[in-house]
């Protein structure tokens, strides 16, 4: 089974100061990591995702996650955000066969002027 | 080309009623997957469609849930009678193969009152 643990519920962040959302997830078996962002009123838009290669991923707007196997963890990270980064944040897993989901109860990231 | 789109995008019916929802795919795609989230709570796999056929409904939360996808097209996700604590968001998603790239709609938001 697959679990995945987002630890912070509440981000406040400071507009042009940088972010770090922690993403920690379990698995008995091999799994492709993903970040989803919902703006408000808005569906799930894919950030990044991890399928295999470099630990460092870069995705659109500016964020990058890094994969580490060891402590099982796909932190998403910016380095100076924007009031447009306003948003809820999910990590999730899949596994490689199936589209199967298992999502993080989401971080939401509330960046102040 | 239309990405996922669903129907309808609020809706706010009493404890008891019936609600559908509708989710139409992007054309093409054989993979149909609905989630949900409710109260905030993280996003939860219901089912998994492959054409018409149900390929995964461990997700389904009980009886009073029922989907379908007849034609192998459109989905429904008829909830009967709704209860309080089926408010939340629906998504719906869509892939080419069961393993390919998932595109997810808008979300259909469901107040139960």
């Amino acid at each position: 089974a697959q679990s995945v643990t987002q630890l912070d519920s509440q981000v406040p962040v400071f507009e042009e100061a940088p972010v770090e959302l922690r993403c920690n997830y379990s698995s008995s078996v091999s799994v492709y990591l993903f970040w989803y962002v919902q703006y408000p009123n808005q569906g799930l838009q894919l950030l990044l995702k991890y399928l295999s290669g470099s630990t460092l991923v870069k995705g659109i707007n500016g964020f990058e996650a890094e994969f580490n196997k060891s402590q099982t963890s796909f932190h998403l990270r910016k380095p100076s955000v924007h009031i447009s980064d306003t948003a809820e944040y999910f990590c999730a897993v899949r596994t490689y066969n199936f589209n199967k989901f298992y999502f993080g109860s989401g971080t939401k990231l509330n960046v102040k002027p | 080309e239309a990405g996922v789109t669903q129907f309808p995008s609020h809706s706010v019916i009493e404890k008891g009623q019936t609600v559908t929802l509708r989710c139409d795919p992007i054309s093409g795609h054989d993979n149909l997957y609905w989630y949900r989230r409710v109260m905030g709570k993280e996003i939860k796999f219901l089912l998994h469609f492959v054409k018409e056929s149900k390929q995964d409904e461990s997700g389904m939360p009980n009886n009073r849930f029922l989907a379908e996808r007849t034609g192998g097209t459109y989905s429904t996700l008829k909830v009967q009678p709704a209860e309080l604590e089926d408010s939340g968001v629906y998504f719906c998603a869509s892939s080419q193969g069961p393993s390919d790239t998932i595109y997810f709609g808008e979300g259909s938001w469901l107040t139960v009152v």
